[in-house]
């Protein structure tokens, strides 16, 4: 199974501010990588695909950059409504495999 | 609107079985995939398995292999994932989705269903 490796397990930032979390395979998924947020009470929802492709809705201020084994989600301009849980997905090759997730919090 | 209604919290016995289900609206269920996910407490979120509706196909996780039996309602756009021989390691919320296209993504959870295994 691809191993998937989310880093820093914990974020805090400020409204405004810009934030990069990473996320790593354990051997080359192409461009394969999906991002979602997780927050209480809500559905949790696709952000990027592909790597790089915003799912319908999502805000322009996140975006998604990498390829291989080594990829970013980006968030520019923090919005309060943007903290919460983040996780990557491979979307390469069966199992479908996780990250272990990012707690963004207001700092 | 595209939507997933869970069935609710279960209790169950150590050694029993429990059957959820997924109710899908908004769009046409058996044109995606149904994908089910598990989020043991506090940790991070497994691929189970899917099932594609129209076809009854089905891909699972090796781990799951066993544990999960996943099937379908096509009359009534309802997907069911059953969990046998449960353990206290099957407590978890577990999460139906929709497949986006052919890309293995999901677009569209539920709300998620907890179960707890316990005496």
């Amino acid at each position: 199974d691809v191993q998937m490796t989310q880093s820093p397990s914990n974020l805090a930032a400020s409204p405004g501010e810009s934030v990069s979390i990473n996320c790593k395979a354990s051997k080359s998924i192409s461009k394969y990588l999906a991002w979602y947020q997780q927050k209480p009470g809500k559905a949790n929802k696709l952000l990027i695909y592909s790597g790089s492709t915003l799912q319908s809705g999502t805000p322009s201020r996140f975006s998604g950059s990498g390829s291989g084994t080594d990829f970013t989600l980006t968030i520019r301009n923090l919005e309060p409504e943007d903290f919460g849980l983040y996780y990557c997905q491979q979307h390469n090759e069966y199992p479908i495999t996780f990250g272990s997730g990012t707690k963004l919090e207001i700092k | 609107q595209v939507k997933l209604l869970q069935s609710g919290a279960a209790l169950v016995k150590p050694g029993a079985s429990v059957k959820m289900s997924c109710k899908a609206s908004g769009y046409t269920f058996t044109d995606y995939w149904v994908s089910w996910v598990k989020q043991s407490h506090g940790k991070s979120l497994e691929w189970i398995g899917e099932i594609y509706p129209n076809s009854g196909a089905t891909n699972f996780n090796e781990k799951f292999k066993g544990k999960a039996t996943l099937t379908v309602d096509k009359s009534t756009s309802t997907a069911y994932m059953e969990l046998s021989r449960l353990t206290s390691e099957d407590s978890a919320i577990y999460y139906c989705t929709r497949g986006y296209g052919s890309y293995h993504v999901m677009d569209a959870w539920g709300q998620g269903a907890s179960v707890t295994v316990s005496s």
